[in-house]
């Protein structure tokens, strides 16, 4: 079946520091994969994507490259922003007639400056 | 992306009461989905909204329970029926903009409706 594991959370750093969020998935075929943040009181936002081996998907600093070797899709960015607190959500898609989004369990992240 | 606006935006509700949630997006879409997201979980697809016929539904989520409607391109409703407090979550209607392969894949989510069941 189709899954997704997320490092456990809350995480809590301080401004400026070095983000990663562990993001493992199981799969048959060769899924989409997706980082999601949902920011305080709003709805989820799609913050990047790849769509195969290999790619790396980027925005606001954010990066994530997807291992097929690993079947990893790790969240990274090299300086947090209090802005950043959110919780961020690892998700991955498949085609069952439609095409379905199947989520990790998300992980909240808190930066205090 | 597609602008998509979610009605009630949260409700309390009593126990054996039905609610329906309106999703309305500002341009036509493929595909239309509903989500719940249980406090402090991660989201689980309910079902695809189909445009003209019956939703499909996801292991563990019934028509009796959770009946959907999708009219036209642009609109659908779940609704909550025989509500019991474990009924209390976050739903969310997703949608599917692109006919384009490479986008085909990009789901956009509206707010959001906090449900509290008493």
């Amino acid at each position: 079946g189709n899954s997704v594991t997320q490092m456990e959370g809350p995480v809590t750093l301080s401004e400026e520091a070095f983000l990663t969020i562990n993001c493992t998935y199981t799969a048959t075929g060769y899924p989409s994969l997706f980082w999601y943040v949902q920011y305080p009181g709003e709805g989820l936002q799609l913050l990047l994507k790849a769509t195969k081996a290999d790619d790396k998907g980027s925005n606001k600093g954010f990066e994530a490259t997807y291992r097929k070797e690993t079947t990893s899709f790790h969240l990274e960015k090299g300086s947090v922003q209090v802005s950043d607190s959110a919780v961020y959500f690892c998700a991955l898609s498949y085609r069952q007639g439609a095409q379905k989004l199947v989520f990790g369990q998300g992980t909240r992240l808190t930066i205090n400056p | 992306s597609a602008v998509i606006s979610q009605k009630p935006s949260r409700d309390i509700c009593q126990r054996g009461t039905s609610l329906t949630i309106q999703c309305q997006v500002d341009s036509q879409v493929t595909m239309m989905f509903w989500y719940r997201q249980q406090p402090g979980q991660s989201l689980t697809l309910i079902a695809t909204a189909n445009q003209g016929s019956e939703a499909t539904y996801e292991s563990g989520f019934v028509i009796d329970k959770f009946p959907i409607s999708r009219p036209n391109l642009t609109f659908s409703t779940l609704t909550v029926s025989n509500m019991s407090p474990e009924d209390s979550s976050i739903y969310l209607c997703s949608v599917e903009t692109s006919l384009r392969v490479i986008q085909r894949n990009e789901q956009f989510f509206g707010p959001g409706t906090r449900l509290t069941v008493l």
